[in-house]
C-alpha cells in the first residue's frame, strides 16, 4: 500500500538543529521529497532526493534516505524563526503520476 | 519566471452548486496536478493532467473533473458539492519528471 507517516509535532531552540523523520511504505518510490507550508500559502519545495541516493545536502538543509528502512530525514541546521511552519514528507511512487504526502510535521522555535 | 498562480483565492458555495477552480501553470512546465487539503492533513491527489489528456486519478468521485487547455492552463470542476468538499484546493505544474511547484490554493468553503 501507499502510506507516508510523520510525527505531528516537533518544537526546537531558535539555533539548534531540526531533525524531522518520515517512513513510507511504497518500496517502487523514485523521489522523495519535503515541502514547507506557511500558514495560509501553498507548499514550497524544499529539497528533493532520488531513491538511488543516500544523502543530499542543501545549505542549511540535509536529507538522510534509508532505502531498506524506508525511512527519510531532514535535517535543518542553525534553526531560525523563520523556520517555523508546516513540513511536509512525500513519495512519488513509479508507478503513478501521484504524489502521496504524509499529514505534516508542526515545527516550531523557541527562543 | 512566473509561478504557478490559482484563482480565486477564497469562494464560498452552498452544498449542491458546481464550481471551477482556475490554475496558470509555470512557464514552461506542460503537466499539472491537482490535490485537495483539508484542515490539518496533507495533500490528497486528485488527478493529474499531461498535454490535455488525464494521467493519473486518486480516488475522487467522477463529480471532480478537469480540463487541461494548449496553453497548460487548467480548470478543476467539482459538481454538486457537499460540505465535505471544504478544503484548499492545490494547483501543482511540472516539467515531465521535475518536482511539481505549488500555486498558493483556493480555499473553498460550502456553507
Amino acid at each position: 500500500g501507499e502510506d507516508v507517516e510523520q510525527s505531528l509535532f516537533l518544537s526546537v531552540r531558535e539555533g539548534d538543529s531540526s531533525v524531522i523523520n518520515c517512513t513510507y511504505t511504497d518500496s517502487s518510490s523514485t523521489y522523495l521529497y519535503w515541502y514547507k507550508q506557511e500558514p495560509g500559502a501553498g507548499l514550497q519545495l524544499l529539497t528533493y532526493i532520488f531513491s538511488n541516493m543516500d544523502m543530499k545536502q542543501d545549505q542549511r538543509l540535509t536529507v538522510l534516505l534509508n532505502k531498506k528502512d524506508k525511512h527519510l530525514s531532514l535535517r535543518i541546521a542553525d534553526t531560525q524563526t523563520g523556520d517555523s511552519a508546516i513540513y511536509f514528507c512525500a513519495e512519488r511512487v513509479s508507478s503513478a503520476s501521484k504524489i502521496i504526502f504524509g499529514s505534516g510535521t508542526r515545527l516550531s522555535i523557541r527562543p | 519566471e512566473t509561478g504557478v498562480t490559482q484563482s480565486p483565492t477564497h469562494l464560498i458555495k452552498t452544498r449542491g452548486q458546481q464550481v471551477t477552480l482556475r490554475c496558470s501553470s509555470q512557464s514552461g512546465h506542460n503537466t499539472v496536478s491537482w490535490y485537495q487539503q483539508a484542515l490539518g492533513q496533507g495533500p490528497q491527489f486528485i488527478f493529474q493532467y499531461y498535454r490535455e489528456e488525464e494521467n493519473g486519478r486518486g480516488n475522487f468521485p467522477p463529480r471532480f473533473s478537469g480540463l487541461q487547455f494548449p496553453n497548460y492552463s487548467s480548470e478543476l470542476n467539482v459538481n454538486a458539492l457537499e460540505l465535505d468538499d471544504s478544503a484548499l484546493y492545490l494547483c501543482a505544474s511540472s516539467d515531465g519528471n521535475q518536482p511539481q511547484h505549488f500555486g498558493d490554493g483556493t480555499r473553498l468553503s460550502i456553507l
